[in-house]
C-alpha cells in the first residue's frame, strides 16, 4: 500500500529565504504526485501537478520536481514572504486513490 | 461562485446521533470524494464516487454511508455518532478518476465535534 511522508513536519524561516519541502512515497507506480497549500481552517489549494512523465513543474515561484524511480518529489520556494505561511501537503494518485502526506507547517517570519 | 461546497461548516452534535454533511460541486466534474482529517492533520480518503457509482470504499465503519443523488452532489450520512468520529470532513471533485492530469478541488470543510 502507498504511504507518503514529508519531512520536515515544520519549518520556520526568515521572509526571502529560499527553501526545500521534501516529499517520498514507496510505490512508484503513480499517475501524477501533487503539492497542495492549506490554510488554517481552510480547504486544500493545489498549487502544482506534476505528471508520471514529467520531472518538474513551476509557478511563480514554486518549483516542484519529481523523481519516481527513487519515490521522492520537492518543492521549491523562492524568496519566500509571510503570505507563504500554511500547511504544505503532496499526495500522490495510484490507480483511482489519492494517498496524501502528513504535511509540512511552513512559517515565513517577517 | 464557489466550485466545492460543503454545509454544514460547524457541526457540533452528541454521542449517538445521525448527522448528514452535504457537499456539491458546480464544476461539471465525474468524480467526488470524501476525506477525514483527523487531529494530526492526516488526510485520508474515505469514499470515491465516479457519475454516481462507488469506486472507493475505504475500511470505515458502515455506519458511515455516502450517498449520490446525482453527479454534482456527494452526501454523507453518519449514524450512532462517536467520539472518534470528531475531525475535519473534506469533500473533493475532480474531472476524472482515471486521468494523469486530474487535479482534485476541495471543499471548505465541515468540523465535527462529537460531545
Amino acid at each position: 500500500k502507498q504511504e507518503v511522508t514529508q519531512i520536515p513536519a515544520a519549518l520556520s524561516v526568515p521572509e526571502g529565504e529560499n527553501l526545500v519541502l521534501n516529499c517520498s512515497f514507496t510505490d512508484s507506480a503513480i499517475y501524477n504526485l501533487q503539492w497542495f497549500r492549506q490554510d488554517p481552517g481552510k480547504g486544500l489549494t493545489s498549487l502544482l501537478l506534476i505528471q508520471s512523465s514529467q520531472r518538474e513543474q513551476t509557478s511563480g515561484r514554486l518549483n516542484a520536481s519529481l523523481d519516481k524511480s527513487s519515490g521522492r518529489s520537492t518543492l521549491y520556494i523562492a524568496a519566500s514572504q509571510p503570505g507563504d505561511s500554511a500547511t504544505y501537503l503532496c499526495a500522490v494518485k495510484t490507480g483511482n486513490q489519492f494517498y496524501f502526506g502528513t504535511g509540512t507547517s511552513l512559517t515565513v517570519i517577517p | 461562485d464557489t466550485a466545492v461546497s460543503q454545509t454544514p461548516k460547524y457541526l457540533v452534535t452528541q454521542m449517538g446521533n445521525d448527522k448528514s454533511i452535504k457537499c456539491e460541486q458546480n464544476l461539471g466534474h465525474d468524480t467526488m470524494y470524501w476525506y477525514k482529517q483527523d487531529s494530526k492533520k492526516f488526510l485520508k480518503i474515505m469514499f470515491s464516487y465516479n457519475n454516481k457509482e462507488l469506486i472507493i470504499n475505504e475500511t470505515v465503519p458502515n455506519r458511515f454511508s455516502p450517498k449520490s443523488p446525482d453527479k454534482a452532489h456527494l452526501n454523507l450520512h453518519i449514524n450512532s455518532l462517536e467520539l472518534g468520529d470528531s475531525a475535519v470532513y473534506f469533500c473533493a471533485s475532480s474531472r476524472s478518476a482515471h486521468s494523469s492530469t486530474d487535479t482534485q478541488y476541495f471543499g471548505p470543510g465541515t468540523r465535527l465535534t462529537v460531545l
